[in-house]
């Protein structure tokens, strides 16, 4: 089942923030974060695991509420470069699922000057 | 780092015919990968999963006989299209487990450039 991502859209201004969600009606062992440009494939921001860790990249970092099975990605002062569509990707606890991604519909972000 | 190199690009072909496209991990073994395909303004779905020599594990609803899926060693696993139509045109890209050598599980995954193909 596909985790639920929102919004589906956002535009912002280059140094804005956004927030983008995904949330899971299953237990998750960890929440993967990708950005892809139109064309071209997915490219791995981030993974983050059962434990409720935080994690950064320059200036874009997620967390992980293992309890709500919910995880947010935080774009901070956003850059042109940032723009892209992000998806969250969840693993779910079962053993049938290990390694198996399920991807939530994405999240346009446009970045403008 | 780790590198999937997918090829083609991109393919035109025939209503009918087969494509087979190829994903080659460079710099590692790749014992599994994952196949998934992707429609316009869409997200990413998971087709099926191969493992170096055994044979792939299909999600719910994908063809096995449609979508042959080969993965005869441990850096090359394949994806033919067989009698190709046009509702199969889509993006396909494959995607390895990152090796991580410190931890029981992967630390993300690698997606190759994907294969967009048009069935015309």
């Amino acid at each position: 089942q596909q985790p639920v991502q929102s919004p589906q859209a956002v535009i912002l201004r280059e140094g804005e923030d956004a927030v983008i969600n995904c949330s899971s009606s299953k237990a998750l062992y960890s929440v993967h974060w990708y950005r892809q440009k139109h064309g071209e494939a997915p490219v791995f921001l981030m993974i983050l695991l059962k434990g409720g860790e935080q994690k950064g990249h320059e200036k874009i970092s997620a967390s992980f509420n293992e309890k709500k099975q919910q995880s947010s990605l935080y774009l901070t002062a956003s850059q042109l470069s940032y723009s892209g569509t992000y998806f969250c990707g969840t693993e779910s606890m079962t053993t049938d699922s290990w390694g198996k991604l399920q991807f939530g519909a994405g999240t346009q972000v446009v970045v403008t000057p | 780092g780790a590198v999937v190199s997918q090829h083609p690009s991109w393919v035109i072909c025939k209503s009918g015919t087969s494509v087979k496209i190829e994903c080659r991990s460079l710099d590692f073994q790749a014992t599994t990968m994952f196949w998934y395909r992707q429609f316009p303004k869409q997200s990413l779905m998971l087709m099926a999963t191969s493992n170096e020599g055994s044979k792939a594990t299909y999600e719910q609803g994908v063809e096995k006989d449609k979508f042959l899926i080969n993965h005869a060693s441990l850096t090359l696993s394949t994806l033919t299209v067989t009698s190709a139509h046009p509702e199969d045109s889509s993006f396909y890209i494959c995607s390895a487990p990152l090796p991580l050598y410190d931890l029981p599980h992967p630390y993300g995954y690698t997606f190759g450039s994907g294969t967009r193909l048009t069935v015309v």
